[in-house]
């Protein structure tokens, strides 16, 4: 079974600095997709990036990158100028197409702080 | 617009009660999820339902039905509710050929007393 791991519960960040957050997954198959969800105090689940991994090159989505290394199974997520609406918890999530199933598998998460 | 509306947003019900959450979605998509985040924050799949039929079931307990009028609604009822029901649950969708990114509504939070 794929899993994915969160290996920060809880970080913080300075205004306008940088921060990585950190992901890696567990899987047999060679096509798949690995997301970035946050989820501010709201409770809305908002999609932050995408990541298909077929795709060498890293995605990018204004100040948010990711580091997608697939030998090594890891998909960390970088905030660039970090602001105060960037405070929320952060998920990790992968999926598989194949089989019919498109269920998401999330990382427990990462409540991420970002300080005036 | 809205583009996955889940109602209600807070519902709080006594032990053995029966209760129905109802999602819609207007992006045209054609699945349609159920996840659960449990009170650590941890989401779950439950349900995923394509062209109305139900291609995804966890080991979900049977009290758990979900129930698609269309393409466009998938609502969640849940018989005899027990305390660990409470959670909070949210509804999403996506196209089953792709894009594959899922898209949320505002979730709803149970609490069973």
């Amino acid at each position: 079974a794929q899993t994915v791991t969160q290996s920060q519960p809880e970080m913080s960040v300075q205004e306008a600095e940088t921060v990585t957050l950190s992901c890696t997954y567990d899987t047999s198959e060679s096509n798949y997709y690995l997301f970035w969800y946050k989820q501010p105090p709201s409770r809305q689940m908002i999609l932050v990036i995408r990541q298909e991994a077929y795709k060498q090159q890293n995605a990018t989505e204004n100040r948010f990158s990711v580091n997608f290394q697939k030998a090594a199974k890891s998909f960390s997520l970088k905030i660039s100028d970090s602001q105060l609406g960037d405070t929320a918890m952060y998920f990790c999530a992968y999926l598989y197409s194949g089989a019919g199933s498109y269920q998401l598998t999330f990382g427990k998460g990462t409540k991420l702080s970002v300080i005036p | 617009d809205t583009a996955v509306s889940q109602t209600p947003k807070y519902l709080v019900t006594q032990m053995g009660n029966d209760k129905s959450i109802k999602c819609e979605q207007n992006l045209g998509h054609d699945t349609m999820y159920w996840y659960k985040q449990d009170s650590k924050k941890f989401l779950k799949i439950m349900f995923s339902y394509n062209n109305k039929e139900l291609i995804i079931n966890e080991t979900v307990p049977n009290r758990f039905s979900p129930k698609s009028p269309d393409k466009a609604h998938l609502n969640l009822h849940i018989n005899s509710l027990e305390l660990g029901d409470s959670a909070v649950y949210f509804c999403a969708s996506s196209q089953i050929h792709g894009p594959y990114e899922q898209y949320f509504g505002p979730g709803t939070r149970l609490t069973v007393t």
